[in-house]
């Protein structure tokens, strides 16, 4: 069964950077996509990114680029989001979900049908 | 980029029905998708394209698409229902950057 394993909670002072891992598992890891989201205490779903696991390739949400950089092992069927200069505003659960996209009577649709069960990243000093 | 907006919240008696729409501009080129969550739970998704349910999820909740607005609706609202929902969507750029709606709380009365 598919399964997306992220890293443990991270606490990380004001302007250092977090790496967060996502294992995958129970399917061919180079075939689908991988998407981070993060949401911070109380507040709505925020896109990130996204990284092809077959070559690596990424495009990030505006709000992120020159901060984040996501990468992938193809050896060991991981992703890493890893997130720089870290503020207060940081604080959030990050997920990964893999994106998997479907052709339905000639119809062409992206969802995100699994995710990982989500890492806390405290920022604090 | 794209937006997509919608309630912040929504409240339903229990056994009636309920829509929650999210709107923006990407969605006259992209279906969305939608996704429930629960507190302290990743989120699920519970409808894709037009209207397509995943396996497992209840025969209540369904979808539409018109112009720029996606519609999520539960039919005979539970109380198990009772969680945010967000929608997603593709950018209207075309490239492979996505957007999330800011999510709606649905309350079960």
């Amino acid at each position: 069964q598919v399964q997306l394993v992220q890293s443990g909670a991270e606490v990380k002072k004001p302007g250092a950077s977090v790496k967060v891992s996502c294992k995958a598992s129970g399917y061919t890891f180079t075939s689908y996509y991988m998407h981070w989201v993060r949401q911070a205490p109380g507040q709505g779903l925020e896109w990130m990114g996204i990284i092809n696991p077959s070559g690596g390739s990424t495009s990030y949400a505006q709000k992120f680029q020159g901060r984040v950089t996501m990468t992938r092992d193809t050896s060991t069927s991981t992703v890493y989001m890893e997130l720089s200069s870290l503020r207060s505003e940081d604080t959030a659960v990050y997920y990964c979900a893999r994106e998997i996209v479907v052709v339905v009577a000639a119809e062409k649709m992206w969802y995100f049908d699994y995710w990982g069960q989500g890492t806390l990243v405290t920022v604090s000093s | 980029s794209s937006e997509l907006t919608q309630d912040p919240a929504v409240s339903v008696a229990l056994g009636q029905t309920v829509r929650i729409t999210c709107q923006g501009d990407s969605l006259r080129s992209y279906y969305a998708s939608w996704y429930q969550q629960k507190p302290g739970q990743a989120p699920v998704l519970v409808i894709y394209g037009k209207n397509n349910r995943p396996s497992g999820i209840p025969d209540r909740f369904s979808g539409s698409s018109s112009g720029n607005t996606a519609s999520l609706t539960i039919t005979g609202a539970q109380a198990e229902d009772e969680a945010d929902y967000y929608c997603n969507s593709r950018d209207s750029s075309g490239n492979h950057l996505r957007v999330f709606g800011g999510g709606t709380k649905l309350t079960v009365l």
